[in-house]
């Protein structure tokens, strides 16, 4: 069974560009997070899609976006970027609704530099 | 604010000894509790869970942790530390109608030596 799947894995932009991250989820999995990885806020949580909806959102600005499609496909979007985005950013799914019930299946991430 | 302390940033122990990673989070109700390991360029691998019940839990790997609401604490524990258990690793507090959103402790670094 294939497992979290991102792309691209790494990526250069320069500032003011915007990028789009993709990430595939295991097959089944409908609930797919977002996380951004930085080595001075560690792990933050961005948001959260199931079934095509958004249900949590962390303290991000609005240049931050997401989306799932139907197939569960998830994509994250950042306009206007800036120096401090970069960052290595996490997708994980799960097969159910609450991190209590089960398992969160991390991606490799998507390294972002932002020059 | 829920949030989740690792005190260690670095910590390097010798291949065999044991290994204790603390972790101490800040919750009102009784959170559900994660660990994970991150080797360099990977993503996160769950090792073990805590959700209710017995408050010690094994995972994979040989890891244990251990739920001690008294201290707000959930340490992993290894045995004998093998020199490929060199990675980060991150303690992450889940909640009661967050969905699958987790909070992260900032991540110890372990390195084992020879």
């Amino acid at each position: 069974k294939a497992g979290v799947t991102q792309t691209p894995r790494y990526l250069i932009k320069t500032r003011g560009q915007q990028v789009t991250l993709s990430c595939s989820p295991i097959s089944g999995h409908r609930s797919v997070s977002w996380y951004q990885q930085t080595p001075g806020q560690g792990l933050q949580f961005l948001f959260e899609y199931f079934s095509e909806t958004q249900r949590n959102k962390g303290n991000f600005p609005g240049r931050f976006s997401g989306r799932q499609f139907s197939n569960s496909r998830s994509e994250m979007n950042v306009s206007t970027l800036e120096l401090g985005d970069s960052a290595l950013y996490l997708c994980a799914s799960s097969f159910y609704l609450w991190a209590s019930a089960g398992e969160l299946f991390f991606g490799e991430g998507s390294r972002l530099t932002v020059l | 604010a829920q949030s989740v302390t690792q005190p260690d940033i670095h910590i390097t122990v010798s291949e065999g000894a044991s290994l204790e990673l603390r972790c101490n989070y800040s919750y009102g109700a009784t959170p559900y509790l994660f660990w994970y390991v991150q080797s360099p360029g990977q993503g996160l691998q769950l090792l073990l869970k805590y959700f209710s019940g017995d408050t010690l839990v094994q995972g994979i790997k040989g890891f244990e942790a251990e739920f001690k609401r008294s201290q707000s604490s959930f340490n992993l524990r290894k045995p004998s530390v093998h020199w490929s258990d060199a990675a980060e690793y991150f303690c992450a507090v889940g909640y009661n109608n967050a969905g699958n959103m987790l909070t992260f402790g900032g991540g110890t670094r372990l390195m084992v030596k020879p």
